[in-house]
């Protein structure tokens, strides 16, 4: 298995382009989600999804977009790109009923906005 | 609404010295609680976690952290540091049987001196 994937690694953009960062997962798990982490503030949930065609806001959702038509993909959509929106940004997954309750996280995605 | 509060950003100690990460959280209802370690540059991996049953849980790479309901804790330790400890480490909680969403702290740098 290759785990939980995200691509690409590495991303400037200008303010106002829009992008989409990848997240698939071949576990078969229903569950995935995004965070995104900033120095000193952790990671912070941005959505989530407990299955296809099931999409829910977390804590820090405005200025991105997702959608969930299969159970392996999840993609993040930046609609206009902010300088705030610079970040580091991790998919996770994870399948319910696990009884370890793990999530596996991707390796990330670095995004500088300028 | 559950919160984790990690009460030190940065731990610097000499290798071979013992260290503790003090995490502590806040929720109403029951929680599961773990402990994720990230490497420069890399994504997260799940050090332990705490489910149920004994309230002293094992992880990899020697820690060990102690779940404490009455002081709402789950400090992580490890007896002896090496170098190759450095790295930021996240504490975070899940609430309740029903959740799959993650609450994570700010994190600690964990730095080890030679």
């Amino acid at each position: 298995n290759a785990g939980v994937t995200q691509t690409p690694k590495f991303q400037v953009l200008k303010t106002g382009q829009s992008m989409t960062l990848q997240c698939a997962q071949d576990m078969n798990h229903e569950y995935m989600s995004w965070y995104r982490q900033d120095p000193g503030m952790g990671l912070r949930l941005i959505h989530y999804s407990v299955g296809a065609g099931i999409t829910d806001q977390g804590e820090v959702p405005n200025g991105y977009n997702v959608s969930r038509s299969t159970t392996e993909d999840f993609p993040l959509r930046l609609l206009s790109a902010a300088p705030s929106q610079t970040s580091v940004y991790f998919c996770a997954s994870r399948k319910p009923g696990q009884v370890s309750r793990e999530q596996y996280f991707g390796p990330g995605t670095r995004l500088t906005v300028t | 609404a559950q919160s984790v509060t990690q009460l030190d950003s940065q731990v610097p100690v000499f290798e071979e010295a013992p260290v503790e990460l003090r995490c502590n959280y806040s929720s109403s209802v029951s929680v599961y609680l773990f402990w994720y370690v990230q490497y420069p540059n890399q994504g997260l991996q799940l050090l332990l976690k705490y489910l149920s049953g004994s309230t002293l849980v094992k992880g990899i790479n020697g820690f060990e952290a102690e779940f404490n309901k009455s002081q709402t804790s789950f400090h992580l330790r490890k007896p002896s540091v090496h170098i190759s400890d450095t790295a930021e480490y996240f504490c975070a909680v899940s609430e309740g049987a029903g959740s799959y969403q993650l609450t994570f702290g700010k994190g600690t740098k964990l730095s080890v001196i030679p």
